[in-house]
């Protein structure tokens, strides 16, 4: 079993609508991530949220919007995404400022846009 | 910026015996984290070992270990006594200690390794 929770597993919503995932960790994490993989590719990184506040914000399109409400959860909005959003979209947590730690990955929610 | 790379695509090995899998990475820095994470068909990436760039010995993890020659800027996975579950996908990854200071633990990875063991 996963620490890090992603909801939902699967998505497949049109252009027009509005959706969001979520992710949530339990093991006192402070640094969020959100990843988009595409098949047999390595994972891109999108946001990185360090305290609750974004620290990383790879040039992603504004169609997508991170929100990091407290230290567990991690939210992405969703609004009028492209076909070429469709993707395994990753949550992951690490200790913050640990350097030693890793990051813990969840499942993932796949992501079709129609 | 730092690069991982992956050379192998693909690899192959029988149940049972051995494999080791390549990753060679660029940088300038001395003070970095090298990780092997595994992705089965299930989807969940899986930290299978990791390596502190300034600690000479390389890491062992049961089954799996790594050799780290830091000059050479290589950290290849070896696999013992593979097992069924060991197919997956394999990625590299790299972590900057001076960018992670400052921005938070970003990865850099490899394009992966598609491991399949035979029955």
């Amino acid at each position: 079993d996963t620490e890090v929770t992603q909801t939902p597993k699967h998505l497949v919503m049109g252009m027009t609508n509005k959706k969001s995932l979520k992710c949530e960790q339990h093991m006192g994490h402070r640094a969020m991530y959100w990843y988009k993989q595409k098949a047999k590719k390595p994972p891109e990184l999108m946001f990185v949220y360090s305290y609750e506040k974004l620290s990383i914000n790879e040039s992603v399109p504004s169609r997508f919007s991170p929100e990091c409400p407290n230290s567990s959860l991690l939210n992405l909005h969703l609004h009028a995404l492209q076909p070429e959003d469709s993707a395994l979209y990753l949550c992951a947590s690490s200790q913050g400022r640990g350097l030693r730690q890793p990051q813990h990955f969840g499942d993932g929610t796949r992501l079709s846009i129609l | 910026a730092q690069t991982v790379t992956q050379s192998q695509p693909e690899m192959s090995v029988q149940e049972a015996e051995t494999v080791t899998l390549s990753c060679t990475y660029d940088t300038s820095e001395s003070d970095y984290y090298l990780f092997w994470y595994k992705q089965p068909p299930s989807r969940q990436m899986i930290l299978v070992i990791r390596q502190e760039a300034y600690k000479q010995q390389n890491a062992t993890e049961n089954r799996f270990s790594v050799n780290f020659q830091k000059a050479a800027k290589s950290f290849s996975l070896k696999i013992s006594d593979s097992q069924l579950g060991d197919a997956a996908m394999y990625f590299c990854a790299y972590r900057s200690y001076a960018a992670s200071m400052e921005y938070g633990n970003k990865l850099v990875f490899g394009a992966g390794t598609i491991l399949r063991v035979k029955s």
